[in-house]
């Protein structure tokens, strides 16, 4: 079935450094992908998403581009602030069949000052 | 737009007692999504609607489970015969129509079954 693997947290970083946070997918068509992000106490929230092969989907300073070839859509920051601390998750939705999201496990991160 | 809303925010219940939650979706949102998310995991996928249809379960969903949608509008999920197992986050997500890849969350429902 489609899943998403995404990269083990936590993840601890210091203020301004760069965040890469992996993320692949097995998929039997052609999905959208999505970054949310969960920010404590919050409910989860669209960060960003692509809909096709190279499509690069940005928002806030994160970026992510679609890698067909490598079914991977990795997040990534230049430089990450103690605000962006929160929990992420990599997700697909199947354009053929128009339902439900299916998430990964999440990754979490700390950024300290 | 004034989001997604969930009713009640936590309940506490006792193993074998029933349980009602509420979905206020954001407004003219045909897709209305139930998910479930326990401790350090992703939100799982119970059931969605399109208007008043409930198009699709997920074998997550028992049959001590029921989701309605009767006017097209608001959302009610009921859990019969509670078990400790049942205990997680269950949250609510609207969509404008089935192509929309947007979906919006609602702060949760968070169900503790002592």
């Amino acid at each position: 079935g489609n899943s998403v693997t995404q990269m083990e947290g936590p993840v601890t970083l210091s203020e301004e450094a760069f965040l890469t946070i992996n993320c692949t997918y097995t998929a039997t068509g052609y999905p959208s992908l999505f970054w949310y992000v969960q920010y404590p106490g919050e409910g989860l929230q669209l960060l960003l998403k692509a809909t096709k092969a190279d499509d690069k989907g940005s928002n806030k300073g994160f970026e992510a581009t679609y890698r067909k070839e490598t079914t991977s859509f990795h997040l990534e920051k230049g430089s990450v602030q103690v605000s962006d601390s929160a929990v992420y998750f990599c997700a697909l939705r199947m354009k053929t069949s128009y339902d439900k999201v299916i998430f990964g496990p999440g990754t979490s991160l700390s950024v300290i000052p | 737009d004034t989001g997604v809303s969930q009713n009640p925010r936590h309940k506490i219940t006792k193993r074998g007692q029933n349980v009602t939650f509420r979905c206020d979706p954001i407004s003219e949102h045909n897709r209305l999504y139930w998910y479930r998310q326990t401790l350090g995991q992703g939100p799982e996928f119970l059931t969605y609607f399109q208007n008043e249809a409930q198009l699709e379960k997920s074998r997550l969903l028992s049959d001590r489970f029921s989701a309605e949608r009767p006017k097209g509008s608001f959302s009610t999920l009921e859990i019969q015969r509670t078990e400790q197992g049942d205990s997680a986050m269950y949250l609510c997500a609207s969509s404008l129509d089935f192509a929309a890849d947007t979906q919006y969350f609602g702060p949760g429902t968070r169900l503790t079954v002592l």
